[in-house]
């Protein structure tokens, strides 16, 4: 049972243009939610994340929105570099104690930026 | 900088042979500290959380016996990989949430190989 839902298994943007990276999620005790970027043979990175009581955040070339009725989310890079070019995972994590700061992860979105 | 370090980054072993992994948050203490697997083109399951003082909490489907973890001291955590048979082979990741941060930090991660 995935919980947390990335569709895309990839995604081709070129370079200057915007990538929109989706996110779907199940469990409405979710209430933070995060984006992580990974490069192969590596840990993944924070990007970054929002809170259920917010439906925007902003950081640089970074946004990511948040849908609560829809039960989705989604990442906005622009513009696009090649240096961008990872596997993007969502991630979500609930407030009560059964969750305590476990992150359930999506599947990943291989994004890769043209030049 | 890393904020966890994760030890070694890669690893091969006999089959039968055990692996131990070590991850160590470098800046701040961590009471409690996450184990995750990366099958090739997969997303990040949780194997186990790490808690400093006590047992670990396995979720469902790991065996306890065979990924031994060792939470020691509020640095350091340890999984080891008992009897490695190849099908253990994988991407091991650990990750550690800074407690005035909200996102957690994970480490280089471990390629493991049994052969």
């Amino acid at each position: 049972d995935q919980q947390v839902k990335q569709n895309s298994p990839s995604l081709s943007v070129q370079e200057g243009r915007i990538s929109i990276l989706n996110c779907d999620y199940t469990n409405s005790m979710f209430d933070y939610f995060l984006w992580y970027k990974k490069y192969p043979a590596e840990g993944p990175t924070f990007l970054i994340s929002i809170s259920s009581i917010k439906d925007k955040n902003e950081d640089g070339r970074f946004t990511v929105f948040l849908n609560k009725s829809a039960k989705h989310l989604s990442l906005h890079i622009v513009p696009s570099q090649p240096g961008d070019s990872a596997v993007y995972f969502c991630a979500a994590k609930g407030a009560s104690m059964e969750y305590g700061n476990k992150l359930v992860f999506g599947a990943g979105t291989i994004l890769r930026v043209k030049s | 900088g890393a904020v966890v370090s994760q030890h070694p980054s890669w690893v091969i072993c006999k089959s039968g042979t055990s692996v131990k992994i070590e991850c160590r948050s470098l800046d701040f203490q961590a009471t409690t500290m996450f184990w995750y697997r990366q099958f090739p083109k997969q997303s990040l399951m949780l194997m186990a959380t790490s808690n400093e003082g006590s047992k670990a909490t396995y979720e469902q489907g790991v065996e306890k016996d065979k990924f031994l973890i060792n939470h020691a001291s509020l640095t350091l955590s340890t999984l080891t990989v008992t009897s490695a048979h190849p099908e253990d082979s994988s991407f091991y990741i650990c990750s550690a949430p800074r407690r005035r941060d909200t996102e957690a930090f994970f480490g280089q991660g471990t390629r493991l190989t049994v052969v």
